[in-house]
């Protein structure tokens, strides 16, 4: 079975451009994460959903970030627009709501010159 | 708020030696504890969690809730442990992480 699929693995774009992330999670996982991991740093969560439903956005910056899952299924996070520090990886996970482990992706590397 | 402390950015024992990386946890009711790893050019993924009290690839972790802590251990190190290990914890789903610690293994 396929794990978590993210896309794209690597984007490298200027300053004040849009950029977006896609995640296709494991089958039947409801809860899905978005995480932001800076270099030399842990996963910090942006954004929570269970089926489609957000259920806990607190730390995504709303004014640049946004995210949506359609149908509780993929998920998509968009940065627009983009600043020097968003430069990071970008980590989607999803995991069944009873069990709480985390199945990863490989993560989406975003360079912002 | 909840906080989860890995005072070690680097650590690096010898092959064959004893490891332990530290966690502390911020205490708030009854904790659910995990360690994650990563491997060189591996994706992030679970390798115990403290509810299971299992051993995985020698490595264990005992729950202290006087100390608030849960190190990781493993009596003899071996090459293949060279990785980042990560503390995490979770509450009501939401799944919060230490900044890691790189484990180095010498030959």
């Amino acid at each position: 079975e396929a794990g978590v699929v993210q896309s794209p693995r690597y984007k490298i774009i200027e300053k004040k451009q849009p950029v977006a992330f896609w995640c296709n999670p494991i089958s039947g996982h409801n809860t899905l994460y978005w995480y932001l991991q800076n270099l030399g740093q842990g996963p910090e969560l942006l954004i929570r959903y269970e089926n489609e439903e957000a259920v806990d956005d607190s730390q995504l910056p709303k004014d640049r970030f946004s995210a949506e899952r359609l149908k509780g299924v993929d998920s998509t996070l968009k940065i627009q627009p983009a600043e020097l520090g968003d430069s990071a990886v970008y980590l989607c996970a999803s995991s069944k709501r009873s069990t709480g482990e985390l199945f990863f992706g490989e993560g989406s590397r975003l360079t912002v010159l | 708020a909840q906080r989860v402390t890995q005072p070690e950015k680097l650590l690096s024992v010898f092959k064959g030696a004893p490891v332990e990386l530290k966690c502390n946890y911020s205490y708030s009711g009854s904790p659910e504890l995990f360690w994650y790893v990563q491997y060189s050019r591996q994706r992030l993924q679970l390798l115990l969690r403290h509810i299971s009290r299992e051993s995985i690839k020698g490595f264990t972790a005992d729950l202290n809730k006087g100390e608030t802590s849960f190190h990781l251990k493993k009596p003899f190190a071996q090459e293949e442990d060279s990785a980042m290990y990560y503390c995490a914890r979770r509450r009501d789903d939401k799944i919060i992480f230490g900044k890691g610690t790189r484990l180095h293994i010498l030959p």
